[in-house]
């Protein structure tokens, strides 16, 4: 079946690095996905990850896929204040088109 | 900014109304979806439409319906809504075909009163 996990909560000080862990089931997932979403708005697409990849790397963003273990994670370089968010990841599987399982998502609360 | 345009940005409807939300995308996806968002969790599929006809309906109630009249525009119509209805409703377009990421767009605050 599928499932996405995340943990709730991560706080991190201005300046420093961030990262945010997921878990997914699904053996299946083809594209792996995060998002962001702050306060009032929809979700922002930030990156995404296909499966037969290990890393991304797109500016600050850094994606370590770890297949064997089904973990996803997002490092966020040099966190600023405005990273504050909650921020979700989301698989899809190969036979189910573009539909998107999500996880719980995090909140990033960076401090000054 | 969004490329997916979702108006109202705010809806207060009560239980006996009829309204309607719109979603608009310029970037030629032949995909559409509709997602509801309760406060703290992540989005629900609620509908998916491929090349203007509706693929998915997640077992939604029939007091929400959903009509793609072309390929750019999505519309939720609402009626007899209940109080628990109230939440975030996102409009995503993406490419048909597996893979291609979703957009979403910033949403419609409804609060059925």
């Amino acid at each position: 079946g599928e499932d996405v996990e995340q943990s709730l909560f991560l706080s991190v000080r201005e300046g420093d690095s961030s990262v945010i862990n997921c878990t997914y089931t699904d053996s299946s997932s083809t594209y792996l996905y995060w998002y962001k979403q702050e306060p009032g708005a929809g979700l922002q697409l930030l990156t995404y990850i296909f499966s037969n990849m290990d890393m991304k790397q797109d500016q600050r963003l850094t994606v370590l896929l770890n297949k064997k273990d089904k973990h996803l994670s997002l490092r966020i370089a040099d966190t600023q204040t405005g990273d504050s968010a909650i921020y979700f990841c989301a698989e899809s599987i190969s036979n189910a088109g573009n539909m998107l399982t999500f996880g719980g998502g995090t909140r990033l609360m960076v401090k000054p | 900014d969004t490329e997916v345009t979702q108006t109202p940005k705010h809806l207060v409807m009560g239980m006996t109304n009829k309204k309607s939300l719109k979603c608009e995308q310029h970037m030629g996806h032949r995909a559409m979806y509709w997602y509801k968002q309760k406060a703290k969790k992540p989005p629900e599929l609620m509908f998916v439409y491929s090349y203007e006809k509706l693929s998915i309906n997640e077992s939604v109630p029939s007091r929400f319906s959903p009509e793609c009249p072309n390929s750019s525009l999505l519309n939720l119509h609402l009626h007899a809504l209940q109080p628990e209805d109230s939440a975030l409703y996102l409009c995503a377009s993406s490419r048909a075909g597996g893979g291609s990421p979703l957009h979403f767009g910033n949403g419609t605050r409804l609060t059925v009163t």
